[in-house]
This record gives structure tokens, C-alpha cells and sequence, in this order.
């Protein structure tokens, strides 16, 4: 069965450096996700992404965070200065459409970023 | 605004035992709403769905029923196992410029002892 695989699964950095946080959403999907869950807390939407642009993006996606699709298969978070806030689990997401028939979002196992 | 609201937990139950988590929800317009499981150190998992009002989703012998009238997807199941002890979120969805984003509710733990 296909689905979302993310790397790493744990990142460990420093206050400060930059990390890319790597996604292969389902390979026929065509809109792509990133959520994030501070431990204990509610998972929450960051950004949206189709036809190679941000479709939507959340308050919390500010100018340190940005996305990219690389090339056919990969999908990318990149937070340039990490905060200590940053640290939170990000989960990717994917589904095939985007209307009401095709809304189902198919979930990676998540990487854990930790900030130190 | 859009939001959804769970019961808080933790929920701690003897297996075999009846389970409901409730979830309402707000939304300007029709939602698709949705429960979430995730289980210790994974992932986000589709449990089951509803997109239109009266539908009832189903997996696992879990269910929920699309309430319009109580804005209400309650999660329920006759029996719980020890292997259903994780984390339950509803979720709802709206089509917001045809780029769905999830709304989710702040999670309720279950705990289901021997």
C-alpha cells in the first residue's frame, strides 16, 4: 500500500542552523501538507502546497519557514534559524485532490525535531 | 472561526468496556470531519470519516455519526481492547479556496488497562 515516508526521523540541531525536513508524499498525489505538534499540544496546520506554490499557510509560517519540491518525488521544509520553539514533531501530508471527493490527507510517520 | 472541541482526557477504561470520546466542532460552511488515532511514537492515522450530515463512519468498531444539528462527530466503540490504549483526535475540513487544510482538536489519551 502506498504511502508517506519522511527522513530524518530525528533531528537534532543548534539554536540557530538550518534544517531540511525531508517528505516522498503517495506518488500520484498533488497537494501536499506540512503540520506540526509541539509535545502535548494539538497538531497544527503550517502550509499547503500545489502546482508548485503555496496554496495556503498558517500564522506560524513565517518567513523562516519555507518549501520546496525539489523534483518529481521529494517535498521539503526548510526553517533557515531554528528557535528553540521550533522543536516539535512535523508530520507531512498528501492527497490526491483537493475538492470535497478527494480531501482524504495521508499522513507521514513524522520526524522529531529537537532544538537545543 | 473554525475550531473543534474534544472532551479532555486522559480516559482510562477496563478493556471490554464501552467507549465515547465527544467532539464538536465550528465551521463557516460544510465540513468534512474526520478521527484521527495516533498511537505511541507514530504517526497520524485516518480512523474513520464523515463528509455529509447523518453519515456514519466506521473502522475498527469504532464509529461516529455526522451530527449537523448537535455539530457533533462523537467517537464511540461497544468494547475497547488494550492495543486501542493512543491518542484520538478529531479533525474537520473545509474547502477553503479548494486547498483543504485539517482543523484538529486538541486529542483525548486513552488508557485501556487489562
Amino acid at each position: 500500500e502506498p504511502e508517506v515516508t519522511q527522513t530524518p526521523s530525528h533531528q537534532v540541531t543548534q539554536m540557530g542552523q538550518e534544517v531540511i525536513l525531508r517528505c516522498v508524499p503517495i506518488s500520484n498525489h498533488l497537494y501536499f501538507y506540512w503540520y506540526r505538534q509541539i509535545l502535548g499540544q494539538k497538531v497544527e496546520f503550517l502550509v499547503s502546497f500545489y502546482n508548485n506554490e503555496i496554496s495556503e499557510k498558517s500564522e506560524i509560517f513565517d518567513d523562516q519557514f519555507s518549501v520546496e519540491r525539489p523534483d518529481g518525488s521529494n517535498f521539503t521544509l526548510k526553517i533557515r534559524s531554528t528557535k528553540l520553539e521550533d522543536s516539535a514533531m512535523y508530520f507531512c501530508a498528501s492527497s490526491e485532490g483537493g475538492g470535497v471527493s478527494y480531501n482524504e490527507q495521508f499522513f507521514g510517520p513524522g520526524t522529531r525535531l529537537t532544538v537545543l | 472561526g473554525n475550531s473543534v472541541t474534544q472532551m479532555e482526557g486522559p480516559v482510562t477504561l477496563s478493556e471490554e468496556a464501552f467507549l465515547t470520546i465527544n467532539c464538536t466542532y465550528t465551521a463557516t460552511g460544510y465540513p468534512s470531519l474526520f478521527w484521527y488515532v495516533q498511537y505511541p511514537g507514530e504517526g497520524l492515522q485516518l480512523l474513520l470519516k464523515a463528509t455529509k450530515a447523518d453519515d456514519k463512519g466506521s473502522n475498527k468498531g469504532f464509529e461516529a455519526t455526522y451530527r449537523k444539528e448537535t455539530t457533533s462527530f462523537h467517537l464511540e466503540k461497544g468494547s475497547v481492547q488494550v492495543s486501542d490504549s493512543a491518542v484520538y483526535f478529531c479533525a474537520l475540513i473545509l474547502i477553503s479556496g479548494g486547498y483543504n487544510k485539517l482543523i484538529f482538536g486538541a486529542g483525548t489519551r486513552l488508557a485501556v488497562h487489562p
